[in-house]
């Protein structure tokens, strides 16, 4: 069964940084592209950010781009999501998500999320 | 960038009944297309993909049809577990993943 832990969440002031981890379990995770996603409350979700199974290739949304960074350590099966210079409107739930692998982007599985609160 | 429009935003329904949920992309996408099922404090679960393949494990009762930029979520005999909000999201010309406002199926 694949599982997905993400952890790291906190209550943050503008302008600091946080990062975000994800333990997957349950499946081969460096045959999967890996995704995180986040939810504002109420809101629609909002894709931030996409890397490759290798992490040769990385992606991110026009409005965390410059900001975050996003990793992944295949030996220990963990995804990572570095925020900086973080913003009120970063305020989310932040979810990581395994890549269905068919070709296109879609998400067949997500983690719980972790909250991360930006607050002065 | 490409948007989604889903309608209704909202819709009320009874147990049994059969509900339409459509999603409409401002550019053609093909047939690059998803939909995800959320309920309250929980993730999204993806139902369908590629518009209309049905995800392993998902009751039969969902499908999903459309292409180029209209597309359809219809859940025939609509079940208790089936009330939640449901998201459309499409897969391609990435980045980026853009995802429709969400139906909310409600008693």
């Amino acid at each position: 069964e694949v599982q997905l832990v993400e952890s790291g969440g906190d209550v943050v002031q503008p302008g600091g940084s946080l990062r975000l981890s994800c333990a997957a379990s349950g499946f081969t995770f460096d045959d999967y592209a890996m995704h995180w996603v986040r939810q504002r409350p109420g809101k629609r979700p909002e894709w931030v950010s996409l890397i490759a199974w290798d992490g040769g290739l990385k992606y991110y949304a026009d409005s965390v781009k410059g900001r975050f960074t996003i990793s992944r350590d295949n030996n220990k099966n963990f995804l990572y999501l570095h925020m900086n210079s973080l913003k009120d409107e970063d305020t989310a739930l932040y979810y990581c998500a395994k890549d269905k692998n068919s070709g296109n982007y879609y998400f067949d599985s997500w983690g719980q999320g972790t909250l991360v609160t930006v607050s002065s | 960038d490409i948007q989604m429009t889903q309608s209704p935003s909202s819709v009320s329904a009874s147990v049994g009944d059969r509900v339409t949920i459509t999603c409409r992309a401002s550019q053609d996408i093909s047939r690059w297309l998803a939909w995800y099922q959320q309920k309250p404090g929980k993730a999204p679960q993806l139902l369908i993909y590629a518009a209309s393949s049905l995800q392993s494990g998902v009751p039969s009762r969902f499908s999903g049809s459309g292409s180029g930029t209209e597309f359809t979520l219809t859940i025939s005999n609509l079940q208790p577990e089936d009330f939640a909000t449901y998201y459309c999201q499409r897969a391609n010309s990435f980045p980026p993943l853009a995802f429709g406002g969400g139906t909310k199926v409600e008693i």
